[in-house]
């Protein structure tokens, strides 16, 4: 089974707009994080933004706000007033405990294209 | 700070070779780890060292192999290429192992097999 189920393979969003890009996760590990990377074309992933599954509050960094619906199993990541160079590909990981090291296991990822 | 330093960024090899790719963690970082990516599978965990031990080993063929050394940096050795082997190989480093570390990346080995 999935771990990580990212449904959207393409996503076009407006300069200034805000776009939403879906997660959902399965585990049965009551500890875990969520994490979203970014991977330009460049190929480096960067790190964005992390929840943990004992977190009250829905994460947020800067323009990165995560979408927490842990009864649910989602994680979306809300980007507000996305900018040209927000065009990339965004990816979901999670990481179950640390009985795995840091090992992540990561979504099939989004692309996401703002349009001027 | 330096960032995660991977070399070299770019490789082309013949079928039956072997490959040896090298990652340079942050300062400081004991944790290193290697993913293959590829537009079929996607991001894949290869295997995971922490201070000169491997912690972790994903679902790969013993033909994939790695080890760090005591200043942290990592290898990680590729034998008897197949096509299939054709991938970006991504390093990570995290400062420790702990269930919130982030892990920074690399920008990746492109690896070519024909």
């Amino acid at each position: 089974a999935q771990k990580i189920t990212q449904t959207q393979p393409g996503m076009f969003v407006q300069e200034k707009e805000a776009v939403t890009l879906d997660c959902t996760y399965d585990t049965s590990d009551p500890s875990y994080g969520l994490f979203w990377y970014k991977q330009p074309s460049s190929g480096e992933m960067i790190f964005l933004i992390y929840q943990g599954s004992y977190d009250q509050q829905n994460a947020t960094e800067g323009r990165y706000s995560l979408n927490f619906q842990k009864a649910r199993k989602s994680a979306n990541l809300v980007i507000s007033a996305s900018q040209l160079g927000d065009s990339a590909m965004y990816f979901c990981a999670m990481r179950e405990g640390t009985k795995y090291g840091n090992k992540l296991v990561f979504g099939a990822g989004t692309i996401l294209r703002v349009k001027s | 700070k330096a960032g995660v330093t991977q070399t070299p960024r770019y490789l082309i090899k013949t079928r039956g070779q072997q490959v040896t790719l090298s990652c340079s963690p942050i300062s400081g970082h004991r944790s290193v780890s290697w993913y293959q990516q590829t537009p079929g599978q996607g991001l894949q965990f290869l295997f995971e060292y922490f201070s000169e031990t491997q912690r972790n080993k994903g679902n790969f063929p013993g033909r994939f192999s790695g080890r760090q050394f005591s200043n942290s940096r990592s290898e990680m050795n590729v034998s008897t290429l197949e096509l299939g082997d054709s991938a970006l190989y991504l390093c990570a480093s995290s400062l420790e192992l702990g269930l919130n570390t982030e892990a920074f990346f690399g920008q990746g080995t492109r690896l070519t097999v024909v």
